[in-house]
């Protein structure tokens, strides 16, 4: 079974330009998380899809950020303009999630995409 | 605001040592915690779960420990090999929630 992809891999770009990260996540997850993992950190979460719904995006700065999840599988997450800031690992995670059961499987996660802004 | 704390953040030791690894957590209130591990330039991989109503987990040569009222958990690796070099986070999910909250993760030497 595949697992989470993204693309690119890596991206380098100058400030102020747009940037754009795709995830694929493993089929059949309903659940998708974006995180943003700077150098020497833990990952922390951007936003949450539970199918096409995002249910948490508390952490997205929406000034610049946006994310997209159409038809409740693929997922984008765009970045415009933007900032010297911005340059870290931007891992994508999808799971399971049993709502009626209040069950959770664990997140499976993507090999994530580097962003460099200079 | 739960916090989520990894010490040491770097450690190197011979092959075959057994080590530790620990994870402190702010807020005993979580529904588990879970231990990843993450190469160079890849994502992160889950090694073991433990629920909240859990003490221990065990995978191989690791053994995961949680004590959810001192919020403290331990990561045992028994018998370390070269392939166990990676970075190690500990993650717990917060009760009533699908977030998880990361460490800034352990760096781990295994020396042949």
């Amino acid at each position: 079974e595949a697992g989470v992809v993204q693309s690119p891999r890596y991206k380098i770009i100058e400030k102020k330009q747009p940037v754009a990260f795709w995830c694929n996540p493993i089929s059949g997850h309903n659940t998708l998380y974006w995180y943003r993992q700077n150098l020497g950190q833990g990952p922390e979460l951007l936003i949450r899809y539970e199918n096409e719904e995002a249910v948490d995006d508390s952490q997205l700065p929406k000034d610049r950020f946006s994310a997209e999840r159409l038809k409740g599988v693929d997922s984008t997450l765009k970045i415009q303009p933007a900032e010297l800031g911005d340059s870290a690992v931007y891992l994508c995670a999808s799971s399971l999630v049993y709502r009626r059961e209040g069950l959770t499987d664990t997140q499976y996660f993507g090999p994530g995409t580097r962003l460099t802004v200079l | 605001k739960q916090e989520v704390t990894q010490i040491p953040a770097a450690l190197s030791v011979p092959e075959g040592e057994n080590l530790v690894l620990n994870c402190s957590f702010t807020d005993s209130a979580i529904y588990n915690l879970q231990w990843f591990r993450q190469d160079p330039g890849k994502g992160l991989t889950s090694l073991l779960l433990i629920q909240s109503s859990q003490r221990e987990q065990t995978s191989g040569r690791l053994n995961a420990s949680l004590d959810k009222s001192s919020g403290r958990s331990t990561l045992y690796i028994a018998a370390s090999q070269p392939g166990d070099s990676a970075t190690y986070l500990c993650a717990v999910r917060e009760g009533g929630s699908e977030k998880l909250v990361f460490g800034k993760g352990t760096k781990l030497t295994v020396n042949p």
